[in-house]
């Protein structure tokens, strides 16, 4: 099976740097995606990970490392709009073929 | 602007009635998906398609029937849903299974 975890809330403020840290456990790991999805939309692509190491852009970095099953998403310069809901996904091995599965995501509240 | 398009953007329907849900992309994406969402939750996947043939059926129950016509088109059609079956409605597409991917707005359904 796969479990994926990240904390349900953060709160950071305009323009500081926040990080949201993902763990997961499955078999047959073959990539790891944030998305970000604002309140009644739909979600949107940010970063994709499938080798050990930083993908930096713009505003935003992903980390992952395959040993420790961890991923975290540096936001940087925050901006209020960035105030959504930041979904963590794992592409894996499941029940005998490959699928991507979300976590419960994390709802960042930027502040003023 | 998402370039996956679903319509209709809101639908509401009945226990008895029949409905589809259409979803378009001309991104040349030969993966399309099906994912229901119910609120403060991620997104669960129901199908898969993949050159145009179903390769996953997350054990979904048979008053959903996808279809894919073509490569483009990827429909959901609906009969005798149940009110717990109120969610949005999300269609995704990816270049290939293994790649990101890019999700429509959604339809958000209510079954009274």
């Amino acid at each position: 099976g796969q479990n994926i975890d990240q904390p349900t809330e953060m709160t950071a403020t305009e323009g500081a740097i926040v990080q949201i840290n993902c763990t997961y456990q499955t078999s047959g790991f073959n990539g790891l995606f944030w998305y970000q999805q604002h309140a009644g939309e739909a979600p949107t692509f940010l970063s994709y990970n499938v080798l050990d190491g930083l993908e930096e852009k713009g505003r935003f970095s992903s980390f992952l490392s395959r040993s420790k099953g961890y991923s975290y998403l540096l936001l940087k310069e925050l901006q209020m709009k960035d105030s959504a809901s930041y979904l963590c996904a794992v592409r894996g091995r499941f029940g005998g073929y490959q699928k991507v599965t979300f976590g419960t995501g994390t709802k960042l509240q930027v502040i003023p | 602007d998402t370039e996956v398009t679903q319509t209709p953007k809101h639908l509401v329907m009945g226990m008895t009635n029949k409905k589809s849900l259409k979803c378009e992309q001309h991104m040349g994406h030969r993966a399309m998906y099906w994912y229901k969402q119910k609120a403060k939750k991620p997104p669960e996947l129901m199908f898969v398609y993949s050159y145009e043939k179903l390769s996953i059926n997350e054990s979904v129950p048979s008053r959903f029937s996808p279809e894919c016509p073509n490569s483009s088109l990827l429909n959901l059609h609906l009969h005798a849903l149940q009110p717990e079956d109120s969610a949005l409605y999300l269609c995704a597409s990816s270049q290939e299974t293994h790649s990101p991917l890019h999700f429509g707005n959604g339809t958000r359904l209510t079954v009274t």
